[in-house]
């Protein structure tokens, strides 16, 4: 959706620490998303983070949110081969309306 | 724990037959999503169900499109008569409230 917009292609070396932006219009955004799809599959959901948060961390996923800005990034810390997925930003009103808005999807490639 | 279960796999089927998609959500959870994925739009949202009354369906493209969710533990989404520009990858996914989503592993369709 035009709402959530993410750049389309990432690639990074084994080893390295992938960050993969996402920007979202909608101020009354209340959870914020990351979810991985891997080939033939469904879309894994990742971590979330709340807008009243700025930093969620998780293992080697690290969620920042600027929330002034719209802002959203995951890093991911020594990005693996099995990192390699299309990743999506999504933003959801929560409350009483459940829908989410995804973006298009960064594709991560991890080179060896 | 049982994931969200979609049937079949994958469909391939001639233009103008009918088609049906079936969703059994994840035990408990009372929100379940209906989405389509294509190249060129994405991931689109079809409709939606809570407390299995559908709450938006705004989504759906066109009146050869229509999805039931008799209850609780079970959703079909149907589309009669198919053309082949119908072909994607459809996913349900299921939440309780405003919880995340969890995504099945979503059916091929093929339409030729």
């Amino acid at each position: 959706g035009e709402d959530v917009e993410q750049s389309l292609f990432l690639s990074v070396r084994e080893g390295d620490s992938s960050v993969i932006n996402c920007t979202y219009t909608d101020s009354s955004s209340t959870y914020l998303y990351w979810y991985k799809q891997e080939p033939g599959a469904g879309l894994q959901l990742l971590t979330y983070i709340f807008s009243n948060m700025d930093m969620k961390q998780d293992q080697r996923l690290t969620v920042l949110l600027n929330k002034k800005d719209k802002h959203l990034s995951l890093r991911i810390a020594d990005t693996q081969t099995g990192d390699s997925a299309i990743y999506f930003c999504a933003e959801s009103r929560g409350s009483n309306d459940y829908k989410l808005s995804f973006g298009a999807g960064t594709t991560v490639t991890v080179r060896a | 724990d049982a994931g969200v279960i979609q049937s079949p796999r994958h469909e391939v089927t001639e233009m103008g037959q009918e088609v049906t998609l079936r969703c059994k959500p994840i035990s408990g959870h009372n929100s379940l999503f209906w989405y389509r994925q294509t190249m060129m739009r994405g991931l689109e949202l079809l409709i939606y169900f809570n407390n299995n009354v559908p709450i938006d369906d705004s989504g759906m493209p066109e009146d050869r499109f229509s999805a039931k969710m008799p209850n609780a533990s079970f959703s079909t989404l149907k589309i009669q008569p198919s053309e082949p520009r119908d072909s994607a990858v459809y996913f349900c996914a299921s939440s309780q409230d405003n919880q995340p989503q969890h995504f099945g592993d979503g059916t091929r369709l093929s339409i030729l």
